[in-house]
């Protein structure tokens, strides 16, 4: 499985864009970029995910690199419910529906007011 | 909706006691999925169920059982608890009809402490 480096942690004030880096130098053709994120004592939930292009959601925007060896997760304006762990997973999926997500560590973004 | 539930919230046990923590889902999602989280580590797939019928072992399988009672629910027993299974269980679902990429949704977790 290809894996994904991620720093421990980043800090962020209320408000202000967050940029998260995630290399995935091993990265091949067929895996998705995925981002997780898991709030303080609560299961995991999806952020977004990408192939090739950037992508924009309603929570975040995910920026690929044209060599698509690194991806960078933005938050917009982090606000103090974004203080999280957030997860970069390279996701390959299988025929049947069965997707295999393999976490990280993550990077634990403190956001402060 | 509920989403994905999982019971009970916290358990202990003690070495060699069994237990089984349940978990279901109301979304009509096909693939089920249990994970376990260690202290300051990410999620390990321990086993997953792509469709109703089906199981299949995930990363850290050794020392647990599953069983796919209905498309629902998706359950997770120790048969022979062990120190080494204090962690944070998460059972989650994913729509996952035919290939492609399908988001998974995660309970709130079961928080099992083995003495």
């Amino acid at each position: 499985d290809a894996k994904t480096t991620q720093p421990n942690s980043m800090e962020s004030n209320e408000e202000e864009p967050v940029h998260l880096p995630c290399n995935h130098s091993t990265i091949s053709g067929t895996d998705y970029i995925h981002w997780y994120r898991q709030l303080p004592s609560q299961g995991p939930e999806y952020v977004i995910h990408g192939l090739t292009s950037n992508v924009n959601n309603r929570m975040a925007s995910l920026a690929i690199a044209e060599d698509r060896k690194s991806s960078t997760l933005i938050l917009h304006r982090a606000t103090l419910r974004d203080a999280a762990v957030y997860y970069c997973i390279l996701l390959l999926w299988f025929s049947g529906g069965y997707n295999k997500l393999i976490f990280g560590a993550g990077t634990r973004l403190a956001v402060h007011p | 909706n509920a989403g994905v539930t999982q019971t009970p919230k916290f358990q202990v046990l003690k070495t060699g006691q069994s237990m089984t923590l349940q978990c279901a889902q109301d979304m009509n999602h096909n693939s089920m999925y249990w994970y376990r989280q260690d202290p300051g580590m990410g999620l390990r797939l321990i086993y997953y169920s792509a469709s109703e019928g089906t199981t299949d072992k995930g990363e850290v399988p050794n020392g647990y059982n599953v069983s796919r009672l209905n498309k629902r629910e998706f359950s997770l027993r120790l048969e022979s608890a062990a120190p080494s299974q204090t962690s944070v269980y998460f059972c989650a679902s994913s729509a996952g009809t035919g290939e492609g990429i399908y988001e998974q949704y995660f309970g709130p977790g079961t928080r099992l402490t083995v003495t």
